[in-house]
């Protein structure tokens, strides 16, 4: 069983567009992050939910949404697609929003042409 | 200040030698804790060991150790007996407890090849 699963893997898409990436985890988990890997392979956070609620909001453009409709699962909306918004989007979660441990999803590989 | 380090942007280590890969922090928090983690080329994120600042002895799991150098304020991770498939890309990352929120801040990394 996939304990963080993230759909799409893949996901390519032209500037301008309206994309979402789906996060779920079955771990129980309180809490649930996005991360950011860029192509220098830096990785940093984006946002951060516990227990539905955002705890974490980063220095990210407004164009980012993410959106929590239950513990278990965190998505992430991207409006109007920019070129610099290629990048491998990690999905992450923690038992809750004290402990140390993170388990991270697979990544999406967004594409922006 | 960046607050994790990593020296080394690649390394190459010849096959069944041990490897150390370099990693230093920047916290004033007396409670963290350090993680490495793995990424192949497939790109997923693979944990591979956790120190927590008030544990005593040095992280293990199988062939990974962490160094765990407090004052020095490193957290090297030390593969034994290297395989191919160790060849990736090494993440040394820390969570610190800046309020009630917990993040990981993550090193640039070190692209480890493993050489036949």
């Amino acid at each position: 069983d996939t304990a963080v699963s993230q759909t799409p893997k893949y996901l390519v898409t032209q500037m301008g567009n309206d994309k979402s990436i789906k996060c779920e985890q079955n771990l129980g988990h309180d809490t649930m992050y996005w991360y950011k890997q860029d192509s220098k392979k830096f990785l940093k956070i984006m946002f951060s939910y516990n227990n539905k609620e955002l705890i974490i909001n980063e220095t990210v453009p407004n164009r980012f949404s993410p959106k929590s409709p239950d513990k278990a699962h965190l998505n992430l909306h991207i409006n109007s697609l920019e070129l610099g918004d290629s990048a491998v989007y990690f999905c992450a979660s923690s038992p809750d929003s004290s402990s140390y441990e993170q388990y991270f999803g697979p990544g999406t590989r967004l594409t922006v042409t | 200040a960046q607050k994790i380090t990593q020296t080394q942007p690649g390394m190459f280590v010849q096959e069944k030698e041990a490897v150390t890969l370099d990693c230093t922090y920047d916290t004033s928090d007396p409670s963290y804790g350090l993680f490495w983690y793995k990424q192949p080329s497939s790109g997923e994120m693979i944990f591979l060991i956790y120190q927590g600042s008030y544990d005593q002895q040095n992280a293990t799991e199988g062939r990974y150790s962490l160094n765990f150098q407090k004052a020095r304020k490193s957290a090297n991770l030390v593969i034994s007996a290297s395989q191919l498939g160790d060849s990736a890309m090494y993440f040394c990352a820390m969570r610190e407890a800046p309020g009630s929120a917990r993040q990981l801040t993550f090193g640039s990394g070190t692209q480890l090849t493993v050489l036949p």
